[in-house]
Order: C-alpha cells, then structure tokens, then sequence
C-alpha cells in the first residue's frame, strides 16, 4: 500500500524560514507533489518533483529523496498569507490518482 | 471565470435523502475527480473518471455513485445520505497530456447530512 507521513500543525513567525516534512512509502514512485490550501478553499499546485533535488520557485522550494522516501517544502521569508494547511500527495500505485497526506496546518503569527 | 465549478456551494440536506453534486469544467481535461475531505483525514478519493465511458472507484467509493454525462460535466451522487458523510466535497480535472497528475480543484461543495 501506499502512506504518506507528514507533520498536523507548524507554527513560525513572519520573515522566517519553515520546512515541512514529508516522508512516503509506495510501490513505484511517479512523482510527488506539494499542495497549499487555505481554510474553506480549494487546493492550489505548489510543486512537483520526480527526480532528486531542489526545485526553487521563488520564496518556496521543494526537495526530494527517492531512496529515503522523503521530501520537504520550504518555505522563505514567511508572510501573514502563508498560513495555511500544506498537502503533500503521491501518485498512486496504478498511476492513476494522487494520494494525499493528511496536510500540515501552518501557523505564521507576527 | 473560474475554470472547474461546482453547485451547489454549500447543501443541507435529512439522512435518506438522495442528492447530487454537480461538477464542470472548461480546462479541455478529460481527467475528472472526486474527492472529500474531512478534519484530520486528508484529501480522499471517491471515484475518477479518464472519459465519458471510463468510471473507477477511488478509496473511499462505498455510499457513492457518480455520472460522466460529457467530457465537461461529472456529477458525484449519494443516493441515501447518511451523517457521516457530511464533508467538504472537491472535484478536480487533471491533464492527460500531461506527464505529472497535477490537478485543478473546484471550490468545494459544503455538504451536512443532519
């Protein structure tokens, strides 16, 4: 089967760095993706990765192990905006689908 | 305007009632998606269809029926409502053309089953 790992809540304060874990086992590996949703709304696309290392794309950045199972977002020079949850997914074994995690609450106070 | 669009936005509705979510799109995606979300559980999926004539149950299909009726449109049914399937309902398009599944979310449906 598939799992996916990651932490319920985070707290940081505005103009700091915050990375979020996400650690996944799963047979066959087509890519990982990270979600943000703000409370109430739809989630919208951060990032995909399917190879090794750092995707930077502006303030966030996303990074992934494939022989740990692993990956993070980071997050930098963090805002009021940025609270949210953040969703990290797999695709799913047939290839078919996404599988979430259970997302990250992000708490960013002043 | 937006491009995956769900009705209605919010729905009260008795247990044993049947009810019908509506989902559309104007992406071109053949890919569509439904999903629920509950506190504490993620993102789950009820069903996914690739094409009009292609139909697949996801994780979480048990309670649930749904209708591709065109490329555009995929409908998400509970024939027999129950509490426990008071939710917020996404649905989602996704591009074949694609390498990656990145998917497109509507704006969820707020759904309670008293």
């Amino acid at each position: 089967g598939q799992n996916i790992d990651q932490p319920t809540e985070m707290t940081a304060t505005e103009g700091a760095i915050v990375q979020i874990n996400c650690t996944y086992q799963t047979s066959g590996f087509n890519g990982l993706f990270w979600y943000q949703q703000h409370a109430g709304e739809a989630p919208t696309f951060l990032s995909y990765n399917v190879l090794d290392g750092l995707e930077e794309k502006g303030r966030f950045s996303s990074f992934l192990s494939r022989s740990k199972g692993y990956s993070y977002l980071l997050l930098k020079e963090l805002q009021m905006k940025d609270s949210a949850s953040y969703l990290c997914a797999v695709v799913n074994q047939a290839g078919t689908a996404l599988i979430f995690g259970k997302g990250t609450t992000l708490s960013v106070s002043s | 305007d937006a491009d995956v669009t769900q009705t209605p936005r919010n729905r009260i509705t008795k247990t044993g009632k049947r009810i019908m979510l509506e989902c559309s799109q104007t992406k071109g995606h053949d890919r569509m998606y439904w999903y629920r979300q509950d506190p504490g559980l993620g993102l789950r999926l009820i069903y996914y269809s690739f094409d009009v004539k292609d139909i697949n149950k996801g994780e979480i299909s048990d309670g649930y029926s749904v209708s591709r009726q065109a490329q555009a449109k995929f409908s998400l049914s509970l024939e027999s409502a129950i509490p426990n399937q008071t939710a917020l309902y996404f649905c989602a398009t996704s591009d074949e053309n694609r390498p990656s599944y990145e998917q497109y979310f509507g704006p969820g449906t707020r759904l309670t089953v008293t």
